[in-house]
Protein backbone atom coordinates (compact mmCIF):
# COMPACT_ATOMS: atom_id res chain seq x y z
CA UNK A 1 0.00 0.00 0.00
CA UNK A 2 0.94 3.58 -1.04
CA UNK A 3 1.60 5.73 2.19
CA UNK A 4 -0.43 8.20 -0.07
CA UNK A 5 -3.13 7.37 -1.86
CA UNK A 6 -4.49 9.76 -4.64
CA UNK A 7 -6.92 8.98 -7.65
CA UNK A 8 -5.21 9.87 -11.01
CA UNK A 9 -8.19 11.31 -12.62
CA UNK A 10 -8.17 12.61 -15.33
CA UNK A 11 -11.00 15.12 -14.13
CA UNK A 12 -12.80 17.28 -16.12
CA UNK A 13 -15.27 19.71 -15.21
CA UNK A 14 -16.78 22.87 -17.05
CA UNK A 15 -15.92 26.42 -16.01
CA UNK A 16 -17.67 27.66 -12.75
CA UNK A 17 -17.99 23.88 -10.92
CA UNK A 18 -16.21 23.22 -7.80
CA UNK A 19 -14.05 20.61 -7.92
CA UNK A 20 -13.50 18.33 -5.03
CA UNK A 21 -9.35 16.39 -4.71
CA UNK A 22 -9.01 13.99 -2.42
CA UNK A 23 -6.33 11.99 -0.98
CA UNK A 24 -6.02 9.15 1.70
CA UNK A 25 -2.51 8.69 3.95
CA UNK A 26 -1.65 5.66 6.17
CA UNK A 27 0.62 7.08 8.51
CA UNK A 28 -0.78 8.88 11.74
CA UNK A 29 2.43 10.15 12.33
CA UNK A 30 2.44 12.73 9.25
CA UNK A 31 2.18 16.36 10.52
CA UNK A 32 2.31 18.81 7.47
CA UNK A 33 -0.38 18.41 4.75
CA UNK A 34 0.22 20.31 1.17
CA UNK A 35 -0.89 20.91 -2.52
CA UNK A 36 1.15 21.57 -4.79
CA UNK A 37 0.00 22.60 -8.45
CA UNK A 38 2.05 21.33 -11.45
CA UNK A 39 1.27 23.51 -14.91
CA UNK A 40 2.09 21.33 -18.06
CA UNK A 41 6.34 21.53 -18.68
CA UNK A 42 6.88 22.91 -15.29
CA UNK A 43 7.52 22.08 -11.88
CA UNK A 44 5.34 21.54 -9.25
CA UNK A 45 4.73 24.36 -6.99
CA UNK A 46 3.18 24.55 -3.47
CA UNK A 47 -0.21 26.07 -3.45
CA UNK A 48 -1.41 25.61 -0.01
CA UNK A 49 -0.39 23.65 3.81
CA UNK A 50 -2.29 22.91 6.70
CA UNK A 51 -0.62 21.69 9.91
CA UNK A 52 -3.55 20.12 11.40
CA UNK A 53 -7.09 18.71 11.06
CA UNK A 54 -9.14 21.32 10.57
CA UNK A 55 -9.84 24.01 7.40
CA UNK A 56 -7.28 26.43 5.65
CA UNK A 57 -8.86 28.86 2.82
CA UNK A 58 -7.14 31.35 0.19
CA UNK A 59 -9.25 32.61 -1.95
CA UNK A 60 -11.02 30.04 -4.42
CA UNK A 61 -9.32 27.30 -2.25
CA UNK A 62 -10.10 25.17 0.24
CA UNK A 63 -7.38 22.89 1.57
CA UNK A 64 -9.16 20.18 4.42
CA UNK A 65 -7.20 17.37 6.65
CA UNK A 66 -9.06 15.03 8.86
CA UNK A 67 -6.77 13.38 10.68
CA UNK A 68 -8.80 10.61 12.85
CA UNK A 69 -9.50 9.63 8.85
CA UNK A 70 -6.38 10.59 7.19
CA UNK A 71 -8.00 12.36 4.39
CA UNK A 72 -6.76 15.03 2.99
CA UNK A 73 -9.26 16.87 0.31
CA UNK A 74 -8.92 20.54 -1.38
CA UNK A 75 -11.81 22.42 -2.60
CA UNK A 76 -11.76 24.72 -5.69
CA UNK A 77 -14.87 27.37 -5.91
CA UNK A 78 -15.94 28.79 -9.22
CA UNK A 79 -13.30 26.89 -11.20
CA UNK A 80 -11.62 28.83 -13.93
CA UNK A 81 -9.61 27.68 -17.40
CA UNK A 82 -6.11 28.65 -15.58
CA UNK A 83 -7.17 26.29 -13.06
CA UNK A 84 -6.16 23.01 -15.49
CA UNK A 85 -3.46 21.27 -14.03
CA UNK A 86 -2.17 18.53 -11.94
CA UNK A 87 -2.76 18.61 -8.65
CA UNK A 88 -0.41 16.66 -6.06
CA UNK A 89 -1.28 16.05 -2.14
CA UNK A 90 1.71 15.66 -0.40
CA UNK A 91 2.39 15.32 3.67
CA UNK A 92 6.11 15.22 5.39
CA UNK A 93 7.01 12.24 7.71
CA UNK A 94 9.15 13.11 10.66
CA UNK A 95 13.15 12.89 11.12
CA UNK A 96 13.70 11.97 7.52
CA UNK A 97 15.63 15.23 6.39
CA UNK A 98 12.83 17.02 5.09
CA UNK A 99 11.44 13.81 2.79
CA UNK A 100 8.06 14.35 0.85
CA UNK A 101 5.67 11.71 0.08
CA UNK A 102 3.37 12.55 -2.69
CA UNK A 103 0.40 11.04 -4.28
CA UNK A 104 0.16 9.82 -7.47
CA UNK A 105 -1.25 13.80 -8.93
CA UNK A 106 -5.17 14.26 -9.86
CA UNK A 107 -5.09 15.85 -13.59
CA UNK A 108 -7.67 18.51 -13.85
CA UNK A 109 -8.95 19.83 -16.66
CA UNK A 110 -11.54 22.92 -16.63
CA UNK A 111 -13.14 23.67 -20.25
CA UNK A 112 -14.68 26.96 -20.77
CA UNK B 1 13.71 35.11 -10.61
CA UNK B 2 15.09 31.98 -11.41
CA UNK B 3 15.57 29.66 -7.71
CA UNK B 4 16.26 26.34 -9.02
CA UNK B 5 17.26 25.27 -12.74
CA UNK B 6 18.28 22.11 -14.44
CA UNK B 7 20.71 21.59 -17.38
CA UNK B 8 18.71 20.17 -20.11
CA UNK B 9 15.00 19.98 -20.94
CA UNK B 10 14.68 17.15 -22.99
CA UNK B 11 17.73 14.61 -23.40
CA UNK B 12 17.41 11.41 -25.57
CA UNK B 13 20.46 8.69 -24.72
CA UNK B 14 21.08 5.27 -25.70
CA UNK B 15 20.99 2.13 -23.49
CA UNK B 16 24.42 1.29 -21.85
CA UNK B 17 25.35 5.53 -21.94
CA UNK B 18 26.25 7.32 -18.57
CA UNK B 19 24.03 10.55 -18.03
CA UNK B 20 24.78 13.70 -16.07
CA UNK B 21 21.57 15.38 -14.89
CA UNK B 22 22.46 18.97 -13.16
CA UNK B 23 20.72 21.21 -10.37
CA UNK B 24 21.70 24.50 -8.97
CA UNK B 25 19.84 26.42 -6.38
CA UNK B 26 20.28 30.13 -5.46
CA UNK B 27 18.72 29.95 -2.63
CA UNK B 28 21.85 28.68 0.03
CA UNK B 29 19.59 25.67 0.74
CA UNK B 30 20.94 22.91 2.45
CA UNK B 31 18.47 20.29 1.73
CA UNK B 32 18.38 19.04 -2.26
CA UNK B 33 16.27 16.29 -3.88
CA UNK B 34 16.40 14.39 -6.97
CA UNK B 35 12.77 12.77 -8.11
CA UNK B 36 11.19 10.49 -11.52
CA UNK B 37 7.74 11.31 -12.03
CA UNK B 38 6.13 9.05 -14.46
CA UNK B 39 2.51 8.45 -15.31
CA UNK B 40 0.38 7.03 -11.97
CA UNK B 41 2.97 6.62 -9.75
CA UNK B 42 3.60 10.29 -9.15
CA UNK B 43 7.14 11.40 -8.05
CA UNK B 44 8.74 9.28 -6.44
CA UNK B 45 12.02 10.53 -4.53
CA UNK B 46 15.41 8.76 -5.67
CA UNK B 47 18.17 10.64 -4.09
CA UNK B 48 18.33 13.67 -1.10
CA UNK B 49 21.45 15.15 0.06
CA UNK B 50 21.01 17.36 3.37
CA UNK B 51 24.51 19.07 3.03
CA UNK B 52 27.69 19.13 1.18
CA UNK B 53 29.14 15.57 0.16
CA UNK B 54 26.17 13.98 2.32
CA UNK B 55 23.67 12.16 0.83
CA UNK B 56 20.87 9.76 1.57
CA UNK B 57 18.98 7.16 -0.55
CA UNK B 58 15.34 7.54 -1.47
CA UNK B 59 12.58 5.21 -2.26
CA UNK B 60 13.94 4.03 -5.75
CA UNK B 61 18.24 4.49 -5.77
CA UNK B 62 18.83 1.43 -7.85
CA UNK B 63 20.39 2.27 -10.69
CA UNK B 64 20.85 6.07 -9.72
CA UNK B 65 23.94 7.94 -8.26
CA UNK B 66 24.49 11.77 -6.97
CA UNK B 67 26.94 14.05 -6.22
CA UNK B 68 26.74 17.06 -4.03
CA UNK B 69 30.37 18.83 -4.52
CA UNK B 70 29.35 22.61 -3.76
CA UNK B 71 25.88 23.82 -1.65
CA UNK B 72 24.74 25.05 -4.59
CA UNK B 73 24.89 21.82 -6.93
CA UNK B 74 23.38 18.69 -6.98
CA UNK B 75 24.05 16.03 -10.04
CA UNK B 76 21.94 12.89 -10.49
CA UNK B 77 24.18 10.31 -12.09
CA UNK B 78 22.90 7.10 -14.59
CA UNK B 79 25.68 5.07 -14.35
CA UNK B 80 24.90 2.59 -17.37
CA UNK B 81 21.09 4.45 -18.63
CA UNK B 82 18.52 1.70 -19.56
CA UNK B 83 14.95 2.17 -21.27
CA UNK B 84 12.83 1.87 -17.80
CA UNK B 85 14.70 5.00 -16.66
CA UNK B 86 12.65 6.69 -19.38
CA UNK B 87 11.13 9.67 -17.50
CA UNK B 88 10.69 13.05 -16.52
CA UNK B 89 13.38 14.10 -13.54
CA UNK B 90 12.82 16.69 -11.11
CA UNK B 91 15.14 18.28 -8.76
CA UNK B 92 14.00 20.60 -5.67
CA UNK B 93 15.71 22.36 -3.08
CA UNK B 94 13.83 22.94 0.25
CA UNK B 95 12.87 26.35 1.69
CA UNK B 96 11.06 25.35 4.70
CA UNK B 97 9.32 21.90 6.14
CA UNK B 98 6.46 21.90 3.78
CA UNK B 99 7.64 23.85 1.03
CA UNK B 100 10.26 22.59 -1.66
CA UNK B 101 11.43 24.66 -4.78
CA UNK B 102 10.95 22.63 -7.58
CA UNK B 103 13.26 22.67 -11.18
CA UNK B 104 11.51 22.31 -14.53
CA UNK B 105 12.56 19.18 -15.07
CA UNK B 106 14.32 17.35 -17.53
CA UNK B 107 12.27 14.67 -19.93
CA UNK B 108 15.07 11.79 -20.38
CA UNK B 109 14.48 9.18 -23.35
CA UNK B 110 16.54 6.28 -23.32
CA UNK B 111 16.27 4.17 -26.58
Amino acid sequence: QKEVEQDPGPLSVPEGAIVSLNCTYSNSAFQYFMWYRQYSRKGPELLMYTYSSGNKEDGRFTAQVDKSSKYISLFIRDSQPSDSATYLCATRPLNQGGKLIFGQGTELSVKP
Amino acid sequence: DVKVTQSSRYLVKRTGEKVFLECVQDMDHENMFWYRQDPGLGLRLIYFSYDVKMKEKGDIPEGYSVSREKKERFSLILESASTNQTSMYLCASRQTSYEQYFGPGTRLTVT
